[in-house]
Order: C-alpha cells, then structure tokens, then sequence
C-alpha cells in the first residue's frame, strides 16, 4: 500500500522556538494533503487542507499564522509550529490524498511535539 | 452538520471472543463513504474497513465486517476472533463522496483479555 513518512517522530524544542514537521508521499502523488492535531485520548482534530501549489485553508479556530504549512510539491508538505509554546504541545498527524484516487487516504505515524 | 457518534468510550472483549463497535452518523447527504480506522499504541492510523453508502453489501475484511444500516444511519464494526493485537483505538469516520475532510467520531478504546 502506499506510504506516508511523516517525520519526525519525536521533537522537543524550548518555547519561542519554530519546529517544522515534514510529510512526504513515497511512491505516489498527493494532490492533497491534510494535517490532524491530537490531544491525548481524543479524536483527531483537523487544522487545514493544503493542496499542492496553493494556500492551505485553515479550519476555524487554527492560527494561519502560527502553523505555516507549505505544499510545494506533490510528494512534500510541511508544518512549522512558529514561535512554539507549551500549550502547542500535542500530537501532529498527517495524512495525502492520492491524485485520481479513489476516497482513500493515507496517513504517516505522527510527531509528538513537545515545548519546555 | 455533519457529525459522528461513538457511544461506547470503552470496551473488552475475550481473546478469540466477538466483539461489535458501535457509530452512528448524521448527515442529510445521499453518497458519501464510512470508515473504521484502527490506532495502535504506536499512533499509527490504519485503515480497517471502508463502506461506501451506494453499496447495500456490508463491507468485510477478514475478521471484521460492518453492519450499515443507511436509513439509521448505523455503522457498526465487528470483530471475530478477537486478537491480543486487535487492542487499540478504533475511530469511526465519514465523509461525503468527493470530499476528503473526514469526519471523525470520538473513538473507543478496545481492550482485549487474554
């Protein structure tokens, strides 16, 4: 099946700083690409919708400005957490949705981030 | 508004038992897919079984199938043969056909006794 390599897993950063988490598509084109964030023993909450080559769209309530996500290509899109805080610690999951493909999407395994 | 419901926040099975996940949605559109993902210790979403809403037949993959009921709008998941590495996280989503936005219900946590 397709893969998904988010990366990285782990990331503790001191509060002020920027984190970029990547997610990249390794055998196949992502025409999409969303971005989840996941606070401990809840569901997934999405954040935006990137979509190669254009602006992502921002969900309600998610700062455009404190999570910058870059969809340059069609394998690669990033998140970078600006000016990181504690309260930006939790779980980040991404996961791209196939060009031409059929209602599927893949996910990669997440990155836990964690600011001092 | 589009929502999904998981009423059960926890459940146990017995190894080598059955064990059926409940999810109701609501929507007031026609075409749309349901999907059980799985989410392990380890994070990683998987993909379980995915039911779309023009098929009558119940989606079966292996041990599990699902029980769609489209005017109760019911999804419900069940899994035979319970494994000790069925334990985790199981979400229930949805989304209309053509948009990926998944929708996702709160989850239950499976426990499996050995």
């Amino acid at each position: 099946g397709a893969v998904v390599s988010q990366h990285p897993s782990r990331v503790i950063c001191k509060s002020g700083t920027s984190v970029k988490i990547e997610c990249r598509s390794l055998d196949f084109q992502a025409t999409t690409m969303f971005w989840y964030r996941q606070f401990p023993k809840q569901s997934l909450m999405l954040m935006a919708t990137s979509n190669e080559g254009s602006k992502a769209t921002y969900e309600q309530g998610v700062e455009k400005d404190k999570f910058l996500i870059n969809h340059a290509s069609l394998t690669l899109s990033t998140l970078t957490v600006t000016s990181a805080h504690p309260e930006d610690s939790s779980f980040y999951i991404c996961s791209a949705r196939e060009a031409g493909g059929n209602e599927k999407l893949f996910f990669g395994s997440g990155t836990q981030l964690s600011v001092l | 508004a589009q929502t999904v419901t998981q009423s059960q926040p926890e459940m146990s099975v017995q190894e080598a038992e059955t064990v059926t996940l409940s999810c109701t949605y609501d929507t007031s559109e026609s075409d749309y897919y349901l999907f059980w993902y799985k989410q392990p210790p380890s994070r990683q979403m998987i993909l379980v079984i995915r039911q779309e809403a023009y098929k009558q037949q119940n989606a079966t993959e292996n041990r599990f199938s699902v029980n769609f009921q489209k005017a109760a709008k019911s999804f419900s998941l069940k899994i035979s043969d319970s494994q000790l590495g069925d334990a985790a996280m199981y979400f229930c989503a949805y989304s209309p056909r053509g948009n990926y936005q998944l929708i996702w219900g709160a989850g239950t946590k499976l426990i499996i006794k050995p």
